[in-house]
């Protein structure tokens, strides 16, 4: 994989759903990975940075994985709420390479 | 802290046109970046400093683009001559010791070519 992939494009949920995105990234020299929430017409907040193959990190309902030696990450959110809506952007630090992100939308 | 103060917030200006945006990045912040976010393209790196050395500048899309860092508390990002399809948000993020830990953003400069 030359370029950084997230997956799906957007998701629907319901309140109180858990849900997960992909990220796929090059498996080859890997340096970090960061996870971003981005708000409309704001900046980018940064999630996570993820370093080491097998890692996993959690901030709240939040939590991500790592899986260098593949080139996958997973960002899972537990009983998503309305404010959680945004879009979620992976970026692959060589220079910083942004997937395109999942614009996750929560249903009340 | 303030955070990362960009300015101006939103710029228009005439194909031609000098445009020269503003960061300031979080004090003791010794790693800075600038970021463009088109519709197209999404959010890509432009250029990175670290102790206001410019280590990267591979995604500085020409020549009439130019960044500077005078000092640790300054930067500037210039586009001479402006065109239409330099129309974008222009953001800029710093970062503290190593470009692996987080990296915090300004609220963007909205700039648009006529």
């Amino acid at each position: 994989i030359l370029n950084v992939e997230q997956s799906p494009q957007s998701l629907h949920v319901q309140e109180g759903d858990s849900t997960n995105f992909t990220c796929s990234f090059p498996s080859s020299n890997f340096y970090a990975l960061h996870w971003y929430r981005w708000e409309t017409a704001k900046s980018p907040e940064a999630l996570f940075v993820m370093t080491l193959n097998g890692d996993e990190k959690k901030k709240g309902r939040i939590s991500a994985t790592l899986n260098t030696k593949e080139g996958y990450s997973y960002l899972y959110i537990k009983g998503s709420q309305p404010e959680d809506s945004a879009t979620y952007l992976c970026a692959f630090q060589d220079g910083m390479r942004f997937g395109a992100g999942t614009r996750l939308t929560v249903k009340p | 802290d303030a955070g990362v103060i960009q300015s101006p917030r939103h710029e228009v200006t005439e194909m031609g046109q000098e445009v020269t945006l503003r960061c300031k990045p979080i004090s003791g912040h010794d790693y800075l970046f600038w970021y463009r976010q088109t519709m197209m393209r999404g959010l890509e790196l432009l250029i990175y400093f670290n102790n206001n050395v410019p280590i990267d500048d591979s995604g500085m899309p020409e020549d009439r683009f130019s960044a500077k860092m005078p000092n640790a508390s300054f930067s500037t990002l210039k586009i001479q001559p402006s065109e239409p399809r330099d129309s974008a948000v222009y953001f800029c993020a710093s970062s503290f010791s190593t470009p692996r830990n987080e990296q915090f953003f300004g609220p963007g400069t909205r700039l648009t070519v006529l």
